[in-house]
């Protein structure tokens, strides 16, 4: 069965550090999605693209967050610099549309900045 | 802005009672809407979703949910509940209208099955 890949599954960071997560869709999904969860909380939207195109990243933190789907295939999400806020799990989620077709998730990078 | 609301933090119930949780939304146009589980330190599962057509629908793990379109609702129901299904559940809808379609999440219900 097809699956949502991410890495790393977990990731410890100092603050004012670099880190980037990495995503590749299932294969055909058109729609790929970032969302930030925050435990005992509802997963909050980053960024979205649409093959290789941004179509909302309104809740993207653009000072330190940045994203990209440079073939329209795989993604990278990088924090820089990391704050201790940004503590929180990622996921990374794909969608064949951006219509009635439900998303599919990863197993998420949980992010730890201490 | 479409939003979602899952009023209910916490829903107990005992093994073999029916359980109920809770969803309404907001949208400009009209909403596709979906349930998803969740699982300590995993990602959302899918169980089910309402397109068009008929107002209850089914999923996995013999998980349903009614389409309320003046209510503005989709709880999610099942006739018998098991321990198993205790878990963090979500709620989400994406508008039909607007050229972005984000997929919008409530803040989620976590349910305990009691035995």
């Amino acid at each position: 069965e097809a699956e949502v890949a991410q890495s790393p599954r977990y990731k410890i960071t100092e603050k004012s550090q670099a880190v980037a997560f990495w995503c590749d869709p299932i294969s055909g999904h058109a729609t790929l999605y970032w969302y930030r969860q925050i435990l005992g909380q509802g997963p909050e939207l980053l960024v979205q693209f649409q093959d290789e195109s941004v179509v909302d990243d309104s809740q993207l933190p653009k000072d330190r967050f940045s994203a990209e789907r440079l073939k329209g295939v795989d993604s990278t999400l990088k924090i820089q610099p990391a704050e201790l806020g940004d503590s929180a799990m990622y996921l990374c989620a794909s969608s064949l549309t951006r219509g009635n077709t439900e998303a599919f998730f990863g197993q998420g990078t949980r992010l730890t900045v201490v | 802005a479409q939003s979602v609301a899952q009023p209910e933090d916490q829903v107990n119930v005992a093994e073999g009672n029916p359980l109920t949780v809770k969803c309404t939304y907001s949208v400009s146009g009209n909403p596709y809407l979906f349930w998803y589980v969740q699982y300590p330190n995993r990602g959302l599962q899918f169980l089910l979703k309402y397109i068009t057509g008929d107002n209850l629908v089914k999923g996995s793990y013999g998980f349903e949910a009614e389409f309320n379109k003046s209510q503005t609702s989709f709880h999610l129901k099942k006739p018998s509940a098991l321990v198993s299904d205790s878990a963090l559940y979500f709620c989400a809808v994406r508008d039909t209208k607007g050229s972005a379609r984000q997929l919008t999440f409530g803040s989620g219900t976590q349910l305990t099955v009691l035995p």
